[in-house]
């Protein structure tokens, strides 16, 4: 069964600083992932996704993740983190089973300190 | 283009009424999937539209919740005799067409914060 954790349910990073959001997850055969960031009062939106093509996907706002088979992670990046990445993170992984199809992780809190 | 609309953006009600939050999902989108976000909270998956197929009602939480799709478009969540635990986010995203590979971003719409007195 197919399956995704987000390893930290809080990160608090400075500006400028690099930020490090973790995702591992659980799967029979190569998943779609993805991540999405969502800001107060707002709803999801679609940060970057893998599907089979280039390991090192690069989304929007300067954010990165690399899908690792071996450790079986999508950990996001980003360089240097500014006031406006503070927001929650989530991490989600495609499934086979059923008719709906995504598992989505519980969540990372990122607070960018000034 | 215009994104994934929902109604109303606030909903005050009092216990044991019923309720309708309405999404108006991205032209185009034949799939459509709902979700309750609680304070704090991670998502939880409540029901999955994909074109003229039967829905996926697997994550309904009781029967006082019920979702229509009219004409493959507009969808209405309904919350029959409000329960103070039903105080949530509700979350409507679209899609295109969702097929075996899972691959399809999903389009968030802003929510509708319900709160039951």
């Amino acid at each position: 069964a197919q399956s995704v954790t987000q390893l930290d349910s809080h990160v608090s990073v400075s500006e400028g600083t690099p930020v490090l959001l973790r995702c591992n997850y659980s799967s029979s055969y190569s998943p779609s992932l993805f991540w999405y960031v969502q800001h107060p009062n707002k709803g999801l939106q679609l940060l970057l996704k893998y599907t089979s093509a280039a390991t090192l996907v690069k989304g929007i706002n300067g954010f990165e993740a690399e899908f690792k088979k071996s450790e079986t992670s999508f950990h996001l990046t980003k360089p240097s983190a500014h006031m406006s990445d503070a927001a929650e993170y989530f991490c989600v992984v495609s499934t086979t089973s059923g008719t709906y199809k995504y598992i989505f992780g519980t969540g990372t809190r990122l607070k960018v300190l000034a | 283009g215009a994104g994934v609309s929902q109604s109303p953006s606030n909903k005050v009600t009092e216990k044991g009424k019923d309720v309708e939050l309405r999404c108006d999902p991205i032209s185009g989108h034949t799939a459509l999937y709902w979700y309750r976000q609680s304070l704090g909270q991670g998502l939880e998956f409540l029901i999955y539209f994909q074109g003229n197929s039967a829905p996926d009602k697997s994550g309904l939480p009781s029967d006082r919740f019920s979702a229509e799709r009219t004409g493959g478009s507009v969808s209405t969540l309904t919350i029959q005799r409000t329960q103070q635990e039903d105080s949530a986010v509700y979350l409507c995203a679209s899609s295109l067409a969702d097929g075996m590979y899972s691959n399809q971003p999903q389009h968030f719409g802003d929510g509708t914060r319900l709160s039951i007195l």
